[in-house]
C-alpha cells in the first residue's frame, strides 16, 4: 500500500512570496489532514477535510492560508503572501474511515523556509 | 495554552535499560491518547494507542499506561534500543475515529550503546 505522498519536499523562498504544497493520501482514506510543526513544537492543525469538505479550518490563518480538496482525493495548501514565521514542516496526514487505533498516517512533510 | 504537555525535551537512556516519557493533559474530554515516533526528515509513525477505558495497553517493548485521575499518561519502552532513538509525540483526542488530535511537543530519546 502506497502512503501519503508530499511535494515538494523542500522549499525556500522569500517573504511576500507565495508557496503551494501537494498531498495525495492513502487511497480509500476520506479525511484528510494538513498539519504546521514549527522546529521544536509538535504538530499543529491546520485543516481537516472529511472528503472535500472542510471538517475543521479553526486554526488557518485564512488570511494568507488557503486549502482545497478537489474530488475529495488530493489537496492543495497555499500560503500567499509567505511570513518569517510560516517556516516549518508542513505535514499532511490521512485516515482510514473505519473505527479502529485512529492512527493518522503522515507524509514526510515540505519543509519551509520563509527569508 | 498547551493542552498536552511533555515536560521532558530530551532523555538519554543507556541501550538495554528502560525508556519512560511522560505526557500531561489537561483537557478532561480527552479519552483515546496515542504515541507517534519521528525519525529525523520524516513524518511521524504510529506507535501505540490506548483509550479512557483502560489504563494499560502493551505491545511488545512498548506499553501505554494511562492515569485518567491525575491526567497523566507514559511510555515505557523495555528493553531500549538505539534504533528507537527518535523524538516522541504524545497526541490526545475526543474519541478515535474522524477527531482533531492534538500533540504535544515531543520528547527527544537518546538510547546510547
Amino acid at each position: 500500500e502506497a502512503g501519503v505522498a508530499q511535494s515538494p519536499r523542500y522549499k525556500i523562498i522569500e517573504k511576500r512570496q507565495s508557496v503551494a504544497f501537494w498531498c495525495n493520501p492513502i487511497s480509500g482514506h476520506a479525511t484528510l489532514y494538513w498539519y504546521q510543526q514549527i522546529l521544536g513544537q509538535g504538530p499543529k492543525l491546520l485543516i481537516q477535510f472529511q472528503n472535500n469538505g472542510v471538517v475543521d479550518d479553526s486554526q488557518l490563518p485564512k488570511d494568507r492560508f488557503s486549502a482545497e480538496r478537489l474530488k475529495g482525493v488530493d489537496s492543495t495548501l497555499k500560503i500567499q503572501p509567505a511570513k518569517l514565521e510560516d517556516s516549518a514542516v508542513y505535514l499532511c496526514a490521512s485516515s482510514t474511515p473505519d473505527p479502529g487505533t485512529g492512527e493518522l498516517f503522515f507524509g514526510e512533510g515540505s519543509r519551509l523556509t520563509v527569508l | 495554552d498547551q493542552q498536552v504537555k511533555q515536560n521532558s525535551p530530551s532523555l538519554s537512556v543507556q541501550e538495554g535499560r528502560i525508556s519512560i516519557l511522560n505526557c500531561d493533559y489537561t483537557n478532561s474530554m480527552f479519552d483515546y491518547f496515542l504515541w507517534y515516533k519521528k525519525y529525523p526528515a520524516e513524518g511521524p509513525t504510529f506507535l501505540i494507542s490506548i483509550s479512557s477505558i483502560k489504563d494499560k495497553n502493551e505491545d511488545g517493548r512498548f506499553t501505554v499506561f494511562l492515569n485518567k485521575s491525575a491526567k497523566h499518561l507514559s511510555l515505557h519502552i523495555v528493553p531500549s534500543q538505539p534504533g528507537d532513538s527518535a523524538v516522541y509525540f504524545c497526541a490526545a483526542s475526543e474519541g478515535n475515529y474522524g477527531q482533531n488530535f492534538v500533540f504535544g511537543p515531543g520528547t527527544r530519546l537518546s538510547v546510547l550503546p
